[in-house]
């Protein structure tokens, strides 16, 4: 069954300065790979996904990740961050076929003015 | 509206007590998701309908826990009797095509049940 670790619990970032989190994976097969944002109290919301093609992979809000399938990981970055870019950050993984969506533990961002 | 729809959006249950979550998915979405939250933690597939059928029950946690998707629409999540272990936010998500094909699931924003 794939997994997926999420590296850092919580990654605090000056305001305009760049982040990464880290995203990694274990299946055996082909995936889908997912990033979502969670505001407080609000739903998951879609930042990106890689199906297949470009290993970069550009999302909304200036965000971008790499599909490296060699490290099988899936990153996400953002050059520079700002104050409204704090919240909890999901990676997931699918494995094509009818499998559901895991998700991994979340990486709370916190930008700091 | 255009989102998935959760009802109710806060819930303190007695333990013991049985509750019943509601959720409108987008219309038109074939498949629909119930998720499990815990604090702190990332959400845990519970289980998946394709239209009215329940194809996929496996990470339901005990046999306390029930959904059904009766006319292919609306879904409800039901636990009986419940335990202090099963306070967490329930997400239902729903999606055009069926699971696993690598189209966008889009969340509702929670249903948070508290026992006490």
């Amino acid at each position: 069954a794939q997994s997926v670790t999420q590296l850092d619990s919580q990654v605090p970032v000056f305001e305009e300065a760049p982040v990464e989190l880290r995203c990694n994976y274990s299946s055996s097969v082909s995936v889908y790979l997912f990033w979502y944002v969670q505001y407080p109290n609000q739903g998951l919301q879609l930042l990106l996904k890689y199906l297949s093609g470009s290993t970069l992979v550009k999302g909304i809000n200036g965000f971008e990740a790499e599909f490296n399938k060699s490290q099988t990981s899936f990153h996400l970055r953002k050059p520079s961050v700002h104050i409204s870019d704090t919240a909890e950050y999901f990676c997931a993984v699918s494995v094509k076929g009818n499998t559901p969506l895991v998700f991994g533990k979340g990486t709370r961002l916190s930008v700091i003015a | 509206g255009a989102g998935v729809s959760q009802s109710p959006r806060y819930k303190v249950a007695k333990r013991g007590q049985d509750v019943a979550l509601r959720c409108d998915p987008i219309s038109g979405h074939v498949s629909l998701f119930w998720y499990q939250q815990a604090l702190g933690q990332g959400p845990e597939f519970l289980t998946y309908f394709q239209n009215e059928a329940q194809l996929d029950k496996s990470g339901l946690p005990s046999d306390r826990f029930f959904a059904e998707r009766p006319e292919g629409s609306v879904s409800t999540l039901k636990i009986q009797r419940t335990q202090q272990e099963d306070s967490a936010v329930y997400l239902c998500a729903s999606s055009p095509l069926g699971q696993g094909s690598g189209n966008t699931i889009y969340f509702g924003e929670g249903s948070w049940l508290t026992v006490v």
